[in-house]
């Protein structure tokens, strides 16, 4: 079966701490994509990154970074130096090749000035 | 450039009443659509999906269901609101590529009262 864990459920920092952002996920297929999606107070889910199952190499985008390890089927999200406008909650999402989109439980970042 | 309108942005209905939530796309076509419901504090939930017109996967059996009567619309409907369908529905859409990223639209915050 598909799954996708964000185990940390709700994080807490102070403006320019640097925070990590879990998720594991769980899949028998080789070929598969891997999603970051943000949803500020707003509610609308915005999109941060995809990547897919071949490409193992760290991204950077900004104080954005992402570590994907398949032998550890993680896909790790940092911030660096955190901001209040980071506070959000962050979706890790995998597809495979369907049309669906599986979504983990999400974890909440609250950064504090 | 492509939009997704997404409406009514928040809705109050009382229990045993209909419900038509609906959702638009602009500048695609024959996009895939989808229907999400993230409950307080929980993850997203896949409900439904559509990947032509009248063509509808239900994904969790439940009191709603949708309809596609168009190539770029997206209805979601119950006849009786029940209190555990309180939530927040997110629309998107994807192209019919598997790789790709979905777009969502604004939301809408259904109470049920």
């Amino acid at each position: 079966a598909q799954k996708v864990t964000q185990a940390q459920t709700e994080i807490s920092v102070v403006e320019k701490e640097d925070v990590t952002l879990d998720c594991v996920y769980e899949t028998r297929d080789t070929t598969y994509y891997l999603f970051w999606y943000k949803q500020p107070p707003s509610g609308e889910l915005v999109f941060l990154i995809r990547r897919n199952s071949f490409d193992e190499q760290n991204e950077i985008s900004g104080r954005y970074s992402w570590n994907f390890q398949k032998s550890t089927s993680s896909f790790n999200f940092t911030i660096t130096a955190s901001q209040v406008v980071d506070s959000a909650v962050y979706f890790c999402a995998l597809r495979l090749n369907t049309d669906k989109l599986i979504f983990g439980t999400g974890t909440r970042l609250q950064v504090f000035p | 450039s492509q939009t997704i309108h997404q409406w009514p942005a928040t809705l109050v209905q009382p229990v045993g009443s209909p419900l038509s939530l609906e959702c638009t796309v602009e500048g695609t076509s024959n996009p895939n659509l989808y229907w999400y419901r993230q409950a307080a504090g929980r993850g997203l939930q896949l409900l439904f999906y559509s990947v032509g017109i009248g063509q509808i996967s239900s994904e969790v059996p439940q009191n709603l269901s949708a309809s596609r009567p168009q190539d770029r619309q997206f209805i979601l409907s119950s006849k009786k609101l029940l209190l555990s369908d309180s939530g927040f529905y997110l629309c998107a859409w994807t192209l019919h590529d598997w790789r790709e990223k979905l777009f969502f639209g604004s939301g809408t915050q259904l109470s049920v009262l």
